[in-house]
């Protein structure tokens, strides 16, 4: 079923603040979990990935923290931009099991004014 | 990275007729490819499961005989939207990953209006 739970649908941030978004998932046996960003009238973008054996993971500008006990995802936003804006999706998968495909949350809508 | 595309980007379609959306991977071999639904401001929905060589696997409420699926290929998968409606309207996505399971690569969309 669609992961549902702790999000914002929508969030505004400055330009140059961080940005937080929360996702809730909803199956305890999932591991695999991916953040995407979509701008509109495109198809999702990845960002940013983190499987249940790590807590926390960091790219470019943003950072995964994975919570298993309460099974709580969020993305962090280092001095969000402009181009940052969109909407971003956690989505969850069971590795292992092949051909599964992703769960997807119903998505936070960052706007970031300048 | 992994490269998905869609043909066509956009399609506009009388109503009754059938619309057929390409989705390939550019750069990898993929056995299994998603199909995905997405209605305005809401998250994507999946379709179908589809599988190289063999039939696509659907998901719970979505019509095998009208979203037929063919995965002829290791990177390609079609799928035909059949006597097309309104309700049909929608923004369709595939994704595909390398392996079995892993990381998935969404494709740019195809935007199907019936009239």
């Amino acid at each position: 079923g669609e992961s549902v739970g702790l999000h914002l649908p929508t969030l505004s941030v400055q330009e140059g603040d961080n940005s937080i978004i929360n996702c809730a998932y909803s199956n305890s046996a999932s591991d695999y979990f991916i953040w995407y960003k979509q701008e509109s009238g495109k198809g999702p973008q990845f960002i940013i990935d983190i499987r249940s054996n790590m807590d926390k993971r960091q790219g470019q500008r943003v950072t995964v923290l994975l919570n298993k006990t309460v099974k709580h995802l969020s993305l962090q936003i280092a001095a969000t931009q402009p181009g940052d804006s969109a909407v971003y999706f956690c989505a969850e998968n069971i590795m292992g099991q092949a051909g599964t495909a992703l769960i997807f949350g119903k998505g936070t809508t960052l706007s970031v004014s300048s | 990275g992994a490269v998905v595309s869609q043909h066509p980007s956009w399609v506009i379609c009388k109503s009754g007729t059938s619309v057929k959306i390409e989705c390939r991977s550019l750069d990898f071999q993929a056995t299994t490819m998603f199909w995905y639904r997405q209605f305005p401001k809401q998250s994507l929905m999946l379709m179908a499961t589809s599988n190289e060589g063999s039939k696509a696997t659907y998901e719970q409420g979505v019509e095998k005989d009208k979203f037929l699926i063919n995965h002829a290929s290791l990177t390609l998968s079609t799928l035909t939207v059949t006597s097309a409606h309104p309700e049909d309207s929608s923004f369709y996505i595939c994704s595909a990953g390398k392996f079995v399971s892993d990381t998935q690569y969404f494709g740019p969309g195809t935007r199907l209006t019936v009239l």
